[in-house]
């Protein structure tokens, strides 16, 4: 079965509202990673969180190894944060190197 | 400095073509990686190397896909007749040994198989 499940699937904000983006793990991880994606661009790592929050400007990371979730908080979403926000893990029984991407979470902010 | 570059971005291609993907990593970096994204998914690893040598090409279609990377360089992915189940976004990422949290991801390349 799939091992990360990202939700909402897609989100539609107007600028200035807050998003939160939710990613969900099946197995035990030993690193995670948020990634930022254009269309038609290439990835950018966003955060690499393994465990508790993280901050970076506008945006916050949270990830409880336990619960195996992490979650990706935009505030005051602009414009130019409209894109493919994809979680990845990698998991403590993988191969060195492999990390397993989930399907993305598609924001979208309007005017 | 330089990201990661890929070529061609675009592909398109009958059923039974041959196509080839060409990739040049972050200088220095010694880990190379050949992902495939369908279009509304997540990226999937298809192989990755650590300098000339395969370290797991299991996800790799061998049948059809091959991946080689001669010098521990420039890594070339074929696909030597493809199905349209192939279409998909092919990227490239490098990184340095054990450091997977950190890989570079160029902007990929973009195939369409008719």
């Amino acid at each position: 079965g799939q091992q990360v499940q990202q939700s909402p699937t897609s989100l539609v904000l107007q600028e200035g509202e807050n998003a939160e983006l939710q990613c969900n793990f099946s197995t035990s991880l030993n690193s995670m990673q948020w990634f930022y994606q254009r269309p038609g661009g290439s990835l950018i790592s966003v955060f690499y969180n393994p465990s508790g929050t993280k901050q970076s400007g506008r945006l916050t990371s949270t990830t409880v190894i336990k619960e195996r979730r992490s979650s990706l908080h935009i505030s005051s979403s602009q414009i130019t944060d409209s894109g493919t926000y994809l979680c990845a893990m990698a998991d403590r029984g993988s191969a060195l190197g492999r990390l397993h991407f989930g399907a993305g979470t598609q924001l979208i902010v309007i005017p | 400095e330089a990201g990661v570059t890929q070529s061609p971005r675009y592909a398109v291609l009958q059923e039974g073509q041959a196509v080839s993907f060409w990739c040049d990593p972050i200088s220095g970096h010694d880990t190379l990686y050949w992902y495939q994204q369908p279009r509304d998914q997540g990226p999937q690893l298809l192989v990755y190397f650590r300098d000339e040598a395969v370290i797991d090409n299991s996800q790799l279609p061998s049948d059809r896909f091959s991946a080689v990377r001669p010098k521990g360089t420039n890594s070339t992915l074929k696909i030597q007749s493809a199905k349209q189940g192939d279409t998909a976004t092919y990227l490239c990422a490098s990184s340095l040994w054990g450091n997977y949290a950190e890989q570079f991801f160029g902007p990929g390349t973009r195939l369409t198989v008719l």
